[in-house]
């Protein structure tokens, strides 16, 4: 069976430190990768998706970018942390070319930017 | 673009009371519908699914029936109880979009003893 692990679950960090949070699925190939952002009290943004290595799509500008070095991998990382990108950081997969299908969801990283 | 509006929470429900959380969708084509549950510091979990027209997707005693002449899949459940309490959200997949899914902005229910 298919599993997603996100790491670390809770992270502090200061202002203008850099960040790396790590994803990866077991269990299939191929998959489609997303990052999203829930801030507190609110809905999902879409932050990235990627249906290859080296395939990253961005929805939107900021001060984060994303990275699939392999092919179950994907990284989001900022150089620079801003207070604003404090928030619930959800990694997802979908099925390889499957369109229509729903995605499934790690555990989110709790990240608070101080 | 495709978009999904849920009603505004928090909804505060007895336990026992039936739940209805209204979800309705704008999209491109035939859009899978789905609803996700959302527990305290936790991911987000599928709930329940449905993928075509009059399809009613069910689980854990959640039910919701994808409309397609109101462009509604509204959440409903008999008889909650207090470990429903979480945050629920609607989402669609549209063949003609992106790959990734449209999400509503979520609802909170909260269920009292």
């Amino acid at each position: 069976s298919q599993t997603i692990h996100q790491w670390p679950a809770t992270l502090v960090q200061p202002v203008g430190s850099p960040l790396s949070l790590e994803c990866t699925v077991e269990g299939t190939s191929n998959p489609n990768l997303y990052w999203y952002r829930q801030a507190a009290g609110r809905g999902l943004q879409l932050l990235f998706y990627s249906v290859g290595i080296g395939q990253i799509s961005s929805e939107v500008p900021q001060n984060l970018s994303a990275s699939r070095p392999q092919d179950r991998q994907f990284i989001l990382s900022s150089k620079k942390l801003l207070l604003s990108d404090s928030g619930f950081y959800l990694c997802a997969w979908s099925p390889d070319r499957a369109m229509n299908t729903e995605a499934f969801f790690g555990q989110g990283t709790r990240l608070t930017v101080v | 673009g495709d978009s999904v509006t849920q009603m505004e929470g928090p909804v505060t429900l007895s336990e026992e009371a039936f739940l209805t959380i209204n979800c309705t969708y704008t999209a491109t084509g035939y859009p899978s519908l789905f609803w996700y549950v959302q527990y305290p510091g936790e991911g987000l979990q599928l709930l329940l699914k449905a993928t075509k027209a009059d399809d009613k997707g069910s689980n854990k005693g959640f039910e919701a029936t994808y409309r397609k002449e109101t462009t509604s899949f509204h959440l409903e459940k008999g008889s909650v109880q207090v470990s429903d309490s979480a945050v629920y959200f609607c989402a669609l997949s549209s063949p003609k979009g992106r790959r990734a899914l449209t999400f509503g902005s979520g609802t909170r229910l909260q269920v009292q003893p």
